[in-house]
């Protein structure tokens, strides 16, 4: 079957840095997403990789690597609104997103 | 000037009515899709139509019908709901199937509708 794995919580202290890791089995890849959700509100995409690699954008950088099926968001000098769930999302052969249940990012002052 | 609009935001109902939940995109997005997402927060898709045309369609009940009137609108009816019903349901769009081909597929999320089946 298909998988997404990411830990369930995360606890991170302001001006910090904290990575959140995703590991994937899927049918098939195209690329892996990551969205940011607050509580009560929609997903809203973050980043996008289908080579390996990082790509950095701003305080949050995606790193991917194909041949072990992992990512992770990396997220720095943290502010308070950066609390929210973060979703692991990989597009498989059919073009489907497969979703992650999410990583609640908990910042503390 | 929202993007991708939901209504109602919450709605709460009883057991075995009948309801509907509009969606609509101003994006010019060719894509739309219908998400539920339960109290432990997994997305799962139920429903894809690219320009009025299903081409995802999840294990998912058949009181439960998407109507896709032009490719800007993709709202979802529900019979006789359950209990089961009740999570958030997000409808989301994205540019469609060149994009998706080349596995890039953006998708842009409305706001929820939180539906409570009491």
């Amino acid at each position: 079957g298909q998988n997404i794995d990411q830990p369930t919580e995360m606890t991170a202290t302001e001006g910090a840095i904290v990575q959140i890791n995703c590991t994937y089995q899927t049918s098939g890849f195209n690329g892996l997403f990551w969205y940011q959700q607050h509580a009560g509100e929609a997903p809203t995409f973050l980043s996008y990789n289908v080579l390996d690699g990082l790509e950095e954008k701003g305080r949050f950088s995606s790193f991917l690597s194909r041949s072990k099926g992992y990512s992770y968001l990396l997220l720095k000098e943290l502010q308070m609104k950066d609390s929210a769930s973060y979703l692991c999302a990989v597009m498989d052969s059919n073009y489907q997103l497969i979703w992650g249940a999410g990583t609640k990012l908990i910042i503390k002052p | 000037d929202t993007a991708v609009s939901q209504t109602p935001k919450y709605l709460v109902t009883q057991m075995g009515n009948d309801k509907s939940i509009k969606c609509e995109q101003n994006l010019g997005h060719d894509t739309m899709y219908w998400y539920k997402q339960d109290s432990k927060k997994f997305l799962k898709i139920m429903f894809s139509y690219n320009n009025k045309e299903l081409i995802i369609n999840e294990t998912v009940p058949n009181r439960f019908s998407p109507k896709s009137p032009d490719k800007a609108h993709l709202n979802l009816h529900i019979n006789s709901l359950e209990l089961g019903d009740s999570a958030v349901y997000f409808c989301a769009s994205s540019q469609g199937v060149r994009e998706v081909l080349i596995g890039s597929d953006t998708q842009y999320f409305g706001p929820g509708t939180r539906l409570t089946v009491l």
